[in-house]
């Protein structure tokens, strides 16, 4: 089964500093999407940014940008600059298409990152 | 272009009642994801709907089911409520089955007292 971890419950950053967010994920495919999910205290999910498995080159989106090791199964999220608003809880999630049409996307426990003034 | 809406955004029910959330993608996306979010689980998928028909389902018992309309509208169902099923109720909208661009709604935050 396709698992999704995420080993920082919390972390801390100052702000205008960097910090990257850990995830790790179990999987036999070789075809499939990964992404971080940013969820603030509103609860509304946002997609911050996604990498495609075939893609070796690392995405990024601005401030925010990615460290994927397709052997390692690695997936982190650095955040270059951080700001104030950067303050939520971050899912890292994994999405494949088992066959047909088996789409499902599953997530990490979230890592919830506090940004200090 | 309005985001996935979702009503209501908060609902208290009592064990032994069902509930009926609904959920409205974005215009021209026609594929409807539910999951759900407690402290406990983290997010669960829950089901997807494309072209009014169930694509996929997660683990869940048939207590909670939904279905899709032919203008892409969700609606999602528990019947016989528990305790455990006090949760964040999540529905995201992409423009075709499948697709990696999954868009959010605020959710519906479901009591069961």
């Amino acid at each position: 089964a396709q698992t999704v971890t995420q080993s920082q419950p919390e972390m801390s950053v100052q702000e205008a500093e960097t910090v990257t967010l850990s995830c790790t994920y179990d999987t036999s495919e070789s075809d499939y999407y990964l992404f971080w999910y940013k969820q603030p205290p509103s609860r509304q999910m946002i997609l911050v940014i996604r990498q495609e498995a075939y893609k070796q080159q690392n995405a990024t989106e601005n401030r925010f940008s990615v460290n994927f090791q397709k052997a390692a199964k690695s997936f982190s999220l650095k955040i270059s600059d951080s700001q104030l608003g950067d303050a939520a809880m971050y899912f890292c999630a994994y999405l494949f298409n088992s066959g047909g049409s088996n789409y499902k996307l599953t997530f990490g426990k979230g890592t919830l990152l506090t940004v200090n003034p | 272009k309005a985001g996935v809406t979702q009503t209501p955004r908060y609902l208290i029910k009592t064990r032994g009642q069902q509930v009926t959330l609904s959920c409205s993608p974005i215009s021209g996306h026609r594929s409807v994801s539910w999951y759900q979010q407690t402290p406990g689980q983290g997010l669960q998928f829950l089901f997807e709907y494309f072209s009014e028909t169930q694509r996929n389902k997660g683990n869940f018992p048939g207590r909670f089911s939904g279905r899709q309309f032919s203008n892409s509208r969700s609606e999602m169902n528990v019947s016989t409520l528990e305790l455990g099923d006090s949760a964040l109720y999540l529905c995201a909208s992409s423009i075709r089955q499948g697709t990696y661009e999954q868009y959010f709604g605020p959710g519906t935050r479901l009591t069961v007292t």
